[in-house]
């Protein structure tokens, strides 16, 4: 159980276009998602907090503009690289919350974004 | 916010034991995660502290002092496999996670 899927995997766009970047809860529902962004040798550091049916909170430093994020439903949440850059190019990791779950917090597989 | 701090890159034998120490300065504490991850690949769950003392897993163990804003991941019998950087994440009150830089573990033959 407990299973986050995130698509795509990695992909590749041109400098000035938007990147969608789909995280979902497979078997469980998920009122609270996760974004992460994580570069090369770099830890993980949250982007934004997405809540079920209303606006995601961003963290200090991260343009709420550039990284559009929708959570239309309780098992999707979406991460939008608006008008991307190559210093946008990273892995971008969601998790989501399961309170019925043991430890909470469930990861995606990571989607890397490369922006030429 | 939380200051969370951990070794850069530590070095095992295969078969030893490797322990991986983890000081933290927090605001809200909510529990103490650690999670392996592979290169290109997201965290995956090891262990998982909120009140002092020692949570054992099979091969891995972790230990928490609240009071000394510190913790430990004991890693034992060491396979080549473990090869791999672990991070230490704190939770606070609202569930948000922040990680430390990570502790790139390789294992030698």
């Amino acid at each position: 159980g407990a299973v986050v899927s995130q698509h795509p995997s990695w992909v590749i766009c041109k400098s000035g276009t938007s990147v969608k970047i789909e995280c979902r809860s497979l078997d469980f529902q998920a009122t609270t998602m996760f974004w992460y962004r994580q570069f090369p040798k770099q830890s993980l550091m949250l982007m934004a907090t997405s809540n079920e049916g209303s606006k995601a909170t961003y963290e200090q430093g991260v343009e709420k503009d550039k990284f559009l994020i929708n959570h239309a439903s309780l098992t999707l949440s979406t991460l939008t690289v608006t008008s991307a850059h190559p210093e946008d190019s990273s892995f971008y990791i969601c998790s989501a919350r399961d309170p019925g779950g043991m430890y909470e917090q469930y990861f995606g597989p990571g989607t890397r974004l490369t922006v030429t | 916010g939380q200051n969370i701090d951990q070794p850069t890159e530590m070095t095992a034998t295969e078969g030893a034991i490797v322990q991986i120490n983890c000081t933290y300065q927090t605001s809200g504490f909510n529990g103490l995660f650690w999670y392996q991850q592979h290169a290109g690949e997201a965290p995956t769950f090891l262990s998982y502290n909120v009140l002092d003392g020692l949570e054992e897993k099979g091969r891995f163990s972790s230990f928490l002092s609240r009071s000394k804003g510190y913790s430990y991941l004991l890693l034992k019998e060491l396979q080549m496999k473990d090869s791999a950087s672990y991070l230490c994440a704190v939770r606070d009150s609202d569930y948000k996670l922040s990680f430390g830089a990570g502790t790139t573990v390789t294992v030698r033959a």
